[in-house]
This record gives C-alpha cells, sequence and structure tokens, in this order.
C-alpha cells in the first residue's frame, strides 16, 4: 500500500523556472491539500481540494496552481519560481466529510530556488 | 487568534522518562478533532495519536496518551518511557467539524523533543 507518493525529493530551480510537484495518493481520499514547511512557521496550507474537478485556496496561494482531473492525482505548479518559495513541501490526503480522519502525508519535497 | 498554541519550543526529556508536551486549542465548534504528528530529522510527518471532541476517555496508542482536558481546551500529548527514537519535532493540530470549513486542520508550531541518553 503506497499511500501518498509526492515527486520529486528534491529539487533546484532558478528564479522565473517553472515547475511541477507530483502527487498521487491510492486510498480513495476525496480531501487533498499542499503545505509548505518554512522554520518557525509551522505548516501553511497552499491549496487543497474536496473532489475531482474541485479546488480552493488556502493561507498562501500566491504563486501556486493545482488542479483536480482524478481522485487519485493532485499536483502543485509553481508558475514562475521566486526565492521566496524555497520551502519543504508536503501533499496530504484524507477522507472528506469525516472529522477524526487523519491527514496522511507524503514525504516531502525540499525545494530551493537560487 | 491562534488557534492551537503550543507553548514549549524546545524540551529535554531523560531516555526511559515520561514527558508532556502541551497543546491548548481555541474552537466554539461542540464537534472537533485534535491530532498529533511526529516529524524525525528525516523529515516526515507521521500520525501519532487522535481526540475526538466526544470521546468520553483519553486516547492512547502505545506509548502515546493525550490528556484531553475539555474545559480547559488543552490536548496534552504524554510519551511514556522516552527512547531515543522520539527526538523529534511534535505538532498538534484540530480540525473543526463545522461543515462551512471545509475541514482543514489547523496546525500548531511544534514542540522540539530531545531524549538524551
Amino acid at each position: 500500500n503506497a499511500g501518498v507518493t509526492q515527486t520529486p525529493k528534491f529539487q533546484v530551480l532558478k528564479t522565473g523556472q517553472s515547475m511541477t510537484l507530483q502527487c498521487a495518493q491510492d486510498m480513495n481520499h476525496e480531501y487533498m491539500s499542499w503545505y509548505r514547511q518554512d522554520p518557525g512557521m509551522g505548516l501553511r496550507l497552499i491549496h487543497y481540494s474536496v473532489g475531482a474537478g474541485i479546488t480552493d485556496q488556502g493561507e498562501v496561494p500566491n504563486g501556486y496552481n493545482v488542479s483536480r482531473s482524478t481522485t487519485e492525482d493532485f499536483p502543485l505548479r509553481l508558475l514562475s519560481a521566486a526565492p521566496s518559495q524555497t520551502s519543504v513541501y508536503f501533499c496530504a490526503s484524507s477522507y472528506q466529510g469525516r472529522y477524526n480522519s487523519p491527514l496522511h502525508f507524503g514525504n516531502g519535497t525540499r525545494l530551493t530556488v537560487t | 487568534a491562534q488557534k492551537i498554541t503550543q507553548t514549549q519550543p524546545g524540551m529535554f526529556v531523560q531516555e526511559k522518562e515520561a514527558v508532556t508536551l502541551d497543546c491548548t486549542y481555541d474552537t466554539s465548534d461542540p464537534s472537533y478533532g485534535l491530532f498529533w504528528y511526529k516529524q524525525p530529522s528525516s523529515g516526515e510527518m507521521i500520525f501519532l495519536i487522535y481526540q475526538g471532541s466526544y470521546d468520553q476517555q483519553n486516547a492512547t496508542e502505545g506509548r502515546y496518551s493525550l490528556n484531553f482536558q475539555k474545559a480547559r481546551k488543552s490536548a496534552n500529548l504524554v510519551i511514556s518511557a522516552s527512547q531515543l527514537g522520539d527526538s523529534a519535532m511534535y505538532f498538534c493540530a484540530m480540525r473543526e467539524g463545522a461543515a462551512g470549513n471545509n475541514r482543514k486542520l489547523i496546525w500548531g508550531l511544534g514542540t522540539s523533543l530531545a531524549v538524551n541518553p
């Protein structure tokens, strides 16, 4: 059982480049989300989705784009990378509509923008 | 206003001793759930334990237990018989039950635990 699979594990970008972080889950979770984690700032929600075709913004959505064409996949796109987007990114999923459902996390992507 | 507060940025504990990591929360929703996660230095986020607002008993999972005091709005994590592998960052999080909030988790800033041999 793979759980939440996130790729790549590490990435270095130059300012202005674009890239897509991939996230896939095999638990049939309706809810999927992307977080960024920065020192001293905890986990901040970037975008989330409550089902295929439905996405919404979290706390820090600027500079990021998402789509949800299938239940399994929830890619995060950086449109034009900036040094401020240097961070560790986590994809996480859970059942929707059950407030006792824990988030299951991918292993994270460490992104450096130079 | 901060909805999840973890007041201890860093904690030390001797191996084999018990340690309590504090978490206080703020909500007016009668239905909510509280979660604790562990993040070791390798970086992954590991779900440890869950406590629901209507649960009659404190949650336990192996060496982890929750000291849930609803009236005080606290959900402290107790780790018994600490091991070196418990050294990690620990996060408390809350999900409110009201349908309008889209089930987002609200996170604390974490407590760094170091277990000394």
